[in-house]
């Protein structure tokens, strides 16, 4: 079956750091790739999305490549603010029609970024 | 618009109660997804309604719980009788309709956080 497989939090950041979540995946077929973020008493949002290899999607700064050859999809931001504070999650849904849009979560990283 | 909305947004019952869930999913969108996380794991798929029918319910742990859509538009997840694993954050989530290539960008709601003790 499929899974998503994040690197282990939490992560604390002083602000402007550099921020790197590792996240590979195990899937059939070939999925579409997503980062979800979930800020304090909030509901999840989509950060930004892949659908196939090698594209990249990016919002509000942060940036994850879809690499088939790794099955990774890291995300990646230059320079955190403490507004960032938040956990992370990175997912995939098959793209073969017989799951329409079914989610495969991994466990979420803490995000926590200091003044 | 409105977003998803979820009801209550935390429910603390004791073990062998009954507790509803509700979900209001955004007006036209015919997919809606519940999804459970347990004790800080990762968020894990229980089941997909299009419009008022069960698409998939693969995720559903067991016979103790009950997902309803009534007329392709609020949803309901019950749980009768309530367990101390049943302990976590239920989330919800809608798309728009089925057809075309997908996937459709599910938006979720808050969560409701059920505590069994």
């Amino acid at each position: 079956g499929n899974s998503v497989t994040q690197m282990e939090g939490p992560v604390t950041l002083s602000e402007e750091a550099f921020l790197t979540i590792n996240c590979t995946y195990t899937a059939t077929g070939y999925p579409s790739l997503f980062w979800y973020v979930q800020y304090p008493g909030e509901g999840l949002q989509l950060l930004l999305k892949a659908t196939k290899a090698d594209d990249k999607g990016s919002n509000k700064g942060f940036e994850a490549t879809y690499r088939k050859e790794t099955t990774s999809f890291h995300l990646e931001k230059g320079s955190v603010q403490v507004s960032d504070s938040a956990v992370y999650f990175c997912a995939l849904s098959d793209r073969d029609g017989t799951s329409y849009g079914k989610l495969t979560f991994g466990q979420g990283t803490i995000l926590t970024v200091h003044p | 618009e409105a977003g998803v909305t979820q009801f209550p947004s935390h429910s603390v019952i004791e073990k062998g109660q009954t507790v509803t869930l509700r979900c209001d999913p955004i007006s036209g969108h015919d997919n809606l997804y519940w999804y459970r996380r347990v004790m800080g794991k990762e968020i894990k798929f229980l089941l997909h309604f299009v419009k008022e029918s069960k698409q998939d319910e693969s995720g559903m742990p067991n016979n103790r719980f009950l997902a309803e859509r009534t007329g392709g538009t609020y949803s309901t997840l019950k749980v009768q009788p309530a367990e101390l694993e049943d302990s976590g954050v239920y989330f919800c989530a809608s798309s728009q309709a089925v057809g075309g290539q997908g996937p459709y960008e599910q938006y979720f709601g808050p969560g409701t956080r059920l505590t069994v003790t």
